[in-house]
């Protein structure tokens, strides 16, 4: 069965510091990925998708950036953290398009 | 532009009662349309996915119906359970690219 995986649970970051959130599924391959981030009492925000190994797809300009090292792993990354980066981001994938999509447990960041 | 919204926003009911979630969206030219669980601080469970091409499904207690005419999508949840309580959403698929669009869910409590 399928299984993913986000890391790390919980994070507590100070403002201008990087970040790396990471992703990874078991059990399929070649999985389209999804970034989503939810902000309190708000609803989820696609962020970055991805179809392929090195193909990323950008949905909201920010100072968030994607990757996908590996066919089965995504990063969320960020140089310098602001503020209203802090939510819960989920991960997400789908074996096709238009196909039911599956969560991750989420990361929830809180940026000071 | 699609924009997809749930009523109520929250909804408290005795255990044991039947009930209706309802979700709507502006545009018919779906895909699909997705009906997913949020515990507190979790990640979101997939209940039912519906296509454009059906009128509804079943997964034991809940049924989801779709009509997309009048751009209309109802979870039905028979002899709601305490642990029915969660945050419950509706997401629908564009035709056009990979993004789900989000309504901003219903909160159900259940009262033992």
């Amino acid at each position: 069965s399928q299984t993913i995986h986000q890391w790390p649970a919980t994070l507590v970051q100070p403002v201008g510091s990087p970040l790396s959130l990471e992703c990874t599924v078991e059990g399929t391959s070649n999985p389209n990925l999804y970034w989503y981030r939810q902000a309190a009492g708000r609803g989820l925000q696609l962020l970055f998708y991805s179809v392929g190994i090195g193909q990323i797809s950008s949905e909201v300009p920010q100072n968030l950036s994607a990757s996908r090292p590996q066919d089965r792993q995504f990063i969320l990354s960020s140089k310098k953290l602001l503020l209203s980066d802090s939510g819960f981001y989920l991960c997400a994938w789908d074996g096709a398009k238009y196909a039911e999509q599956y969560f991750g447990p989420g990361t929830r960041l809180t940026v000071t | 532009k699609q924009e997809v919204t749930q009523i109520p926003a929250a909804l408290s009911v005795p255990e044991g009662e039947n009930l209706v979630l309802n979700c709507s969206f502006t545009d018919s030219a779906i895909y699909n349309l997705q009906w997913f669980r949020q515990d507190p601080g979790k990640g979101l469970t997939s209940l039912l996915l519906i296509q454009s091409s059906q009128r509804e499904q079943t997964s034991g207690r809940l049924n989801a119906s779709l009509d997309k005419s009048s751009g209309r999508s109802t979870l039905y949840i028979a002899a709601s359970q305490p642990g029915d309580s969660a945050t419950y959403l509706c997401a629908v698929s564009l035709d056009s690219n990979y993004q789900l669009i989000w309504g901003a869910g219903t909160k159900l409590i259940i009262k033992p």
